[in-house]
């Protein structure tokens, strides 16, 4: 059964940091990996997708990576600003058209 | 503006009582799924569709039914409520894999259901 793990569940830092948030999932035979935002009580936001034959992406402040041999992928926030306070979920997506989420991990930067 | 729109967005219904969550999607897009928030859980897929007429199971499909009559649209039907289906109900959609380079999710703002 796959599964999709992220660690921490909850980070709290000072505005300014360079921050890594994790994604680790037990079968390497995906087919793209997809980082999302979800604001309090609100839909989830893409923020950026990595295909599998990919190694990172880059948007603004933020850089995804991926490492399927080991089953994992990291999301880099460069300088946090209190608005980037939100839960972070990444979301595996298999060949046969399922995706399977992390629990997600709660961010809290502090002004 | 390309989206996803589910409604209603807010529901309190009675254990029993059919009822039916709508998604739409302006995209063309064949793949649309849905998933159910838990805290704790994260999201777990219900039911996805590959295209008209084609559906298939989740993780958690009991309880639940879908139908794809049009390629838009993609309602989510319970037909007897129960309290532990209380939870956060989002539509997706996407292009299937294998098709395009940039094929990622777009979801709906969230149905947020309780019932009673």
């Amino acid at each position: 059964k796959q599964e999709v793990t992220q660690i921490p569940a909850a980070l709290s830092v000072p505005e300014g940091e360079n921050l890594v948030l994790n994604c680790s999932f037990t079968d390497s035979a995906i087919y793209n990996l997809q980082w999302f935002r979800q604001d309090p009580g609100k839909g989830l936001t893409s923020l950026l997708l990595i295909q599998s034959s990919q190694r990172e992406q880059t948007s603004g402040r933020l850089n995804a990576s991926l490492d399927k041999s080991s089953g994992r992928s990291t999301l880099y926030i460069a300088a946090s600003q209190p608005g980037d306070s939100a839960t972070y979920l990444c979301a595996v997506r298999y060949n046969f058209n399922k995706f399977y989420f992390g629990s997600g991990t709660k961010l809290n930067v502090k002004p | 503006e390309a989206q996803v729109t589910q409604n209603p967005r807010y529901l309190i219904t009675v254990t029993g009582k059919k009822l039916t969550v709508t998604c739409s999607q302006n995209m063309n897009h064949e793949y649309m799924s849905w998933y159910r928030q838990d805290p704790g859980l994260g999201l777990r897929q219900i039911y996805y569709s590959m295209n008209v007429e084609v559906t298939d199971k989740g993780d958690v499909p009991e309880g639940y039914k879908v139908s794809r009559k049009e390629k838009r649209n993609f309602p989510l039907i319970l037909e007897s409520p129960s309290p532990n289906q209380t939870s956060l109900y989002f539509c997706a959609s996407s292009l299937p894999s294998g098709r395009g380079t940039y094929n990622e999710q777009f979801f709906g703002p969230g149905t947020r259901l309780t019932v009673l």
